[in-house]
């Protein structure tokens, strides 16, 4: 069974510290995302990657890095946490564009606390 | 903003009864997908109808869409208690390279 995992269901950081989010695909997928989700503003896009070692900003990139150094992980990194960073954080993966149609494949999310 | 809007926010039935939901957009598409996503969990696709189709089925689902209108609708006939959820609708707009997600619906089947 195909799937996307994230490392952590739950997460509690203090402020300040730095803050990394793994996620793995075994599907050979070449675009990974990461968005948030937030009560009442839906999922809205941090960052995404459609190859190794590149990197686009999506709509909400303040405070946040990317890292994809290999084809299957793709990880989010906090810099310094901050309490508007408590969210849940849902890692997605895609065939290449030109092979629409099969829709996105998600991590089952990691609810991050920043106290 | 790119992302659709579901409507209703919130709907709750009684089971066996068949619930509605829909999804408006604002840009041109290439197709539309809706997703299902159990309390605290990640998003499961459900189906996906493309710009030149009208309607899809898929089980207890129909989805419908009306590019002159720029709206879907996701159908679920038959409803059960398992069907309680939140559903989405993501929009893969022309020219971008990822889906625009709306707020969701939330549905509540009452057994």
């Amino acid at each position: 069974d195909v799937k996307v995992t994230q490392s952590s269901r739950y997460l509690v950081k203090r402020t300040g510290e730095k803050v990394f989010l793994e996620c793995v695909q075994d599907m050979d997928h070449e675009n990974m995302f990461w968005y948030r989700q937030d009560p009442g503003l839906g999922l809205r896009l941090i960052y995404f990657s459609y190859d190794v070692k590149m990197k686009e900003k999506g709509d909400i990139p303040e405070g946040y890095s990317v890292s994809r150094e290999k084809k299957e992980r793709f990880s989010l990194i906090l810099e310094s946490a901050s309490t508007n960073q408590t969210s849940m954080y849902l890692c997605a993966s895609s065939q290449i564009p030109g092979q629409r149609g099969s829709g996105y494949t998600f991590g089952s999310g990691t609810r991050l606390t920043v106290v | 903003s790119q992302q659709g809007e579901e409507d209703p926010q919130a709907l709750s039935i009684q089971e066996g009864e068949n619930a509605t939901m829909n999804c408006s957009y604002k840009t041109s598409i290439n197709n539309l997908q809706w997703y299902r996503q159990n309390s605290g969990r990640g998003l499961v696709h459900l189906i996906l109808i493309r710009s030149n189709e009208r309607e899809k089925h898929s089980g207890r689902l129909r989805v419908t869409l009306d590019t002159s209108k720029k709206s879907s609708s996701l159908l679920i006939t038959a409803s059960r208690a398992a069907d309680t959820a939140s559903y989405f609708c993501a929009t893969d707009q022309t020219g971008a390279n990822n889906l625009f997600f709306g707020t969701g619906t939330r549905l509540t089947v009452i057994p």
